[in-house]
């Protein structure tokens, strides 16, 4: 059992460019949330999914896209990074009346 | 309790010492709260919730208690361990809005030998 599964661990873009932030979980877990933290800060909720086909704005949607196609993925996209971007993102899941399980994090800088 | 920034509250203890770590939340509509830790380079883990309905919960060397009058959240840990050592974060949500979580900024946790 795999839980919350992020790739890549680390990434470095140039301004402007795109990217997909991937998240993967293996729980059957129905919601899935994608969240950034910066350095002395908690995390942020960017984009949520409450099942396959719904998704939904978190605190800070603006430059991500998300969408949700099955029960175990949950992309994040990036369509033209910005520096404002560099931060470290997480990915969740969680099942009806459990907390949410967090993924080990994707480190994005953006040069 | 919570901080604005880069400086985020520390509290040392000593090995073996117990541990209170505060956090005040910002709404008084949230019924659900939960304790993460989070260890360098990993991502944040589960270790204790609580329900409004509730005022104190335990685990295993945690408690969690609840003041809803004022907004305040705490978690003890007993008898500190090193490896308890870690960033603590709270979250609050309220259950209708599908569990979206809103985390405070977090304390450091220094565990001395």
């Amino acid at each position: 059992n795999a839980g919350v599964t992020q790739t890549p661990k680390f990434q470095v873009l140039k301004t402007g460019q795109s990217m997909t932030l991937q998240c993967a979980q293996d729980m059957n877990h129905e919601y899935m949330s994608w969240y950034r933290q910066d350095p002395g800060m908690g995390l942020r909720l960017i984009h949520y999914s409450v099942g396959a086909g719904i998704t939904d704005q978190g605190e800070v949607p603006n430059g991500y896209n998300v969408s949700r196609s099955t029960t175990e993925d949950f992309p994040l996209r990036l369509l033209s990074a910005a520096p404002s971007q560099t931060s470290v993102y997480f990915c969740a899941s969680k099942g009806r009346g459990q907390p949410q399980h967090f993924g080990d994090g994707t480190r994005l800088s953006i040069l | 309790g919570e901080s604005v920034g880069l400086h985020l509250p520390t509290l040392s203890v000593q090995e073996g010492d117990n541990s209170i770590i505060n956090c005040a939340y910002s709404n008084s509509a949230s019924d659900y709260f939960i304790w993460y830790k989070q260890e360098s380079g990993k991502g944040p883990q589960f270790i204790i919730d609580i329900r409004s309905n509730m005022d104190k919960r335990q685990g295993q060397r945690v408690t969690v208690l609840l003041n809803k009058t004022v907004k305040h959240l705490s978690l003890q840990i007993a008898a500190t361990q090193p490896g308890d050592s870690a960033v603590y974060f709270c979250a609050e949500s309220r259950m209708e809005y599908g569990n979206k979580l809103v985390f405070g900024a977090g304390t450091i946790l220094r565990v001395k030998s």
